[in-house]
């Protein structure tokens, strides 16, 4: 089940500049996006959603994109601090339907923010 | 800051026994759900529950597995009869219904069936 994507495992960038993850879906009826970060050995933490009515949601450091043409959100942070590494993952659900509570995750991203 | 709880956060048992994993979720919330994660795989959506019943279920989620709230705070994850495949962290999320649907995940629990 492919239907999350994020196709970059990992991202290193500097302290400072900006992260920019990436993730792609297949299925249309998507319609609520998420992005979570997790540290090693804890659960995912929420850090913004989008609803398919917008395409740009953005609270303090993180922004978050989405293209719903292209099937592709993508979640901005800046400046990136050594405090963001961790995995990052996007997830997805179809509001419509009796399955709105289900999220499906894309594999993660890990950034490594260096000084 | 309201937190999901999880007990306890790492079970060893053997393959053929039930566990029983807990959650305490956020207590305001309404919708409870139970997620795993294997090693180097995806999160994966098991079931939700609403309203004291199950509201969406994977296929996962066969006939060895049950969740239940017992009382007002806590939310369980059964399963009946592990086996080695069941091996998995299990995170437990809950959310509000206020219009505003993220989910907030607890630490997890990790499984071990030996």
């Amino acid at each position: 089940d492919q239907q999350v994507k994020q196709n970059s495992p990992s991202l290193s960038v500097q302290e400072g500049r900006i992260s920019i993850l990436n993730c792609d879906y297949t299925n249309s009826m998507f319609d609520y996006f998420l992005w979570y970060k997790k540290y090693p050995a804890e659960g995912p933490t929420f850090l913004i959603s989008i609803s398919s009515i917008k395409d740009k949601n953005e609270d303090g450091r993180f922004t978050v994109f989405l293209n719903k043409s292209a099937k592709h959100l993508s979640l901005h942070i800046v400046p990136s601090q050594p405090g963001d590494s961790a995995v990052y993952f996007c997830a997805a659900s179809d509001m419509t339907t009796d399955s709105w509570g289900k999220l499906q995750f894309g594999a993660g991203t890990q950034v490594v923010v260096t000084p | 800051e309201p937190e999901v709880t999880q007990t306890p956060s790492h079970q060893v048992t053997q393959m053929g026994q039930e566990v029983i994993l807990r959650c305490v979720p956020i207590s305001n919330h309404l919708y409870f759900y139970w997620y795993r994660q294997i090693l180097g795989q995806k999160v994966e959506f098991l079931v939700s529950f609403y309203n004291n019943e199950i509201s969406e279920k994977s296929e996962i989620f066969d006939d060895q597995f049950s969740v239940e709230r017992p009382d007002g705070s806590n939310f369980t994850l059964k399963i009946r009869s592990t086996k080695l495949e069941d091996s998995a962290m299990y995170f437990c999320a809950s959310s509000a219904d206020n219009g505003f649907y993220e989910q907030y995940f607890g630490p997890g629990t990790r499984l071990t069936v030996t």
